[in-house]
Formats: C-alpha cells, sequence, structure tokens
C-alpha cells in the first residue's frame, strides 16, 4: 500500500482537461511543499513533470500544471493529447524520518 | 547533459547481495548541491524511493529497507552505487538511479534485476 493515494485511473478526451489527484497526510503533502509529478511511458524511465507542488522544468509543456490544498496536491492536464497517455506518479518530502514517499501511481487513458 | 547509467548483475540467488553501480556523465558527481538517489520498481507495480546520498557522503534511507541498504559514493569515478543485503523474490525490481530526491530531474534507463535461485 502506498502511502500517498491516487485514483488507479483516470481518461479523458483529445482537447479535454483532466486532474489526477494525491492525498496524503499532514507528515508530507500537507505540511511540505515537496510535491513533485512524474510522466512514465511503457517502458521507459519516468520524466519529471512537476516539483515543488507547481513548477515546471524546462522543456515540459505549460498545458501541465500542479497545485495544492491541505494535504492533496493535484496534477492538471489540459489540452489532453494522445501523447500525454502514461501513467503518472506523485511523490512527497515526509519529513527526516520516512524522507519520500510516492503515490501508487495513475494510468490516464486518452479516449 | 547530464546522464547516468546503472550496471551490475541482473541475477541474483535469494539471501544473497545486490550490488549495482551508477556511472554519472556529463557533470562531476561531487559539484553543486545535490542528492544521488535510488529508486525500484517491481513489474507492473509502482515506485518505490530506496535512498540517497548526498556529495558529503551522507545518507538516508527508506525506514523499511534501512537495515538492508547501503548507498556510498566513489567521486573519483564519479559513480554511487547500491547494495542490498538478504534479498527475496520481493527484491525483484527494475532499479533506477537519479539525481535528486523530493524531485528527481536525470534518470538512468533502468536494469531489471531478478532474484532467483
Amino acid at each position: 500500500q502506498s502511502a500517498l493515494t491516487q485514483p488507479a485511473s483516470v481518461s479523458g478526451s483529445p482537447g479535454q482537461s483532466i486532474t489526477i489527484s494525491c492525498t496524503g497526510t499532514s507528515s508530507d503533502v500537507g505540511t511540505y511543499n515537496l510535491v513533485s509529478w512524474y510522466q512514465q511511458h511503457p517502458g521507459k524511465a519516468p520524466k519529471l513533470m512537476i516539483y515543488e507542488g507547481s513548477k515546471r522544468p524546462s522543456g515540459v509543456s505549460d498545458r501541465f500544471s500542479g497545485s495544492k490544498s491541505g494535504s492533496t496536491a493535484s496534477l492538471t492536464i489540459s489540452g489532453l493529447q494522445a501523447e500525454d497517455e502514461a501513467d503518472y506518479y506523485c511523490s512527497s518530502y515526509a519529513g527526516s524520518s520516512t524522507f519520500v514517499v510516492f503515490g501508487g501511481g495513475t494510468k490516464l487513458t486518452v479516449l | 547533459q547530464v546522464q547516468l547509467q546503472e550496471s551490475g548483475p541482473g541475477l541474483v540467488k535469494p539471501s544473497q547481495t545486490l550490488s549495482l553501480t551508477c556511472t554519472v556523465s556529463g557533470g562531476s558527481i561531487s559539484s553543486g548541491s545535490d542528492y544521488w538517489s535510488w529508486i525500484r520498481q517491481p513489474a507492473g507495480k509502482g515506485l518505490e524511493w530506496i535512498g540517497r546520498i548526498y556529495t558529503s557522503g551522507s545518507t538516508n534511507y527508506n525506514p523499511s529497507l534501512k537495515s538492508r541498504v547501503t548507498i556510498s559514493v566513489d567521486t573519483s569515478k564519479n559513480q554511487f552505487s547500491l547494495k542490498l543485503s538478504s534479498v527475496t523474490a520481493a527484491d525483484t525490481a527494475v532499479y533506477y538511479c537519479v539525481r535528486g530526491s523530493t524531485s528527481c530531474d536525470y534518470w538512468g534507463q533502468g536494469t531489471l534485476v531478478t532474484v532467483s535461485s
């Protein structure tokens, strides 16, 4: 069982927007603004899409955005494209005993 | 452009020690203020953070693996390494070396390690 809770799957049609939630606790997401989001295509290494909750690394499309409310972080993808179909994982810093925790992952299907 | 490459045996016997090395190119492992981590992923499952090492050599480990994990760095070779002792089938996974810990911006391609007799 993963420390952070994500929906197993979400889907959307091309051009639409979707949001993936990542629910933690006051020990991780709720306290630290150190949530990251990764995209993973089959057989590939994950790719960093969002860090520190809402920042985008250079080269990541501005269709990807991150936010947080309480102990739940969210990844929103706008203007869905076929290439966005992948697994998405959230992670968070969880203090100086546990350090880093991941969500179980969400499979995004573009219909 | 920083690149990371994992290397090591793809097959390890139960109860033995898994050993992997990550070679960093395109930048010095001891420059800046970076953490270097190991992350694993069993087939069809999610990501699990194993541990990290700072450029100074200080380490932090996942509490669930702490008793079996050692991460070390060899700055002269621009490498860092993972040792996981007393392995079982549950340790079968793709192992990734990465730059960072709370946000991992560079990843190796991953290497599959199977624990089997």
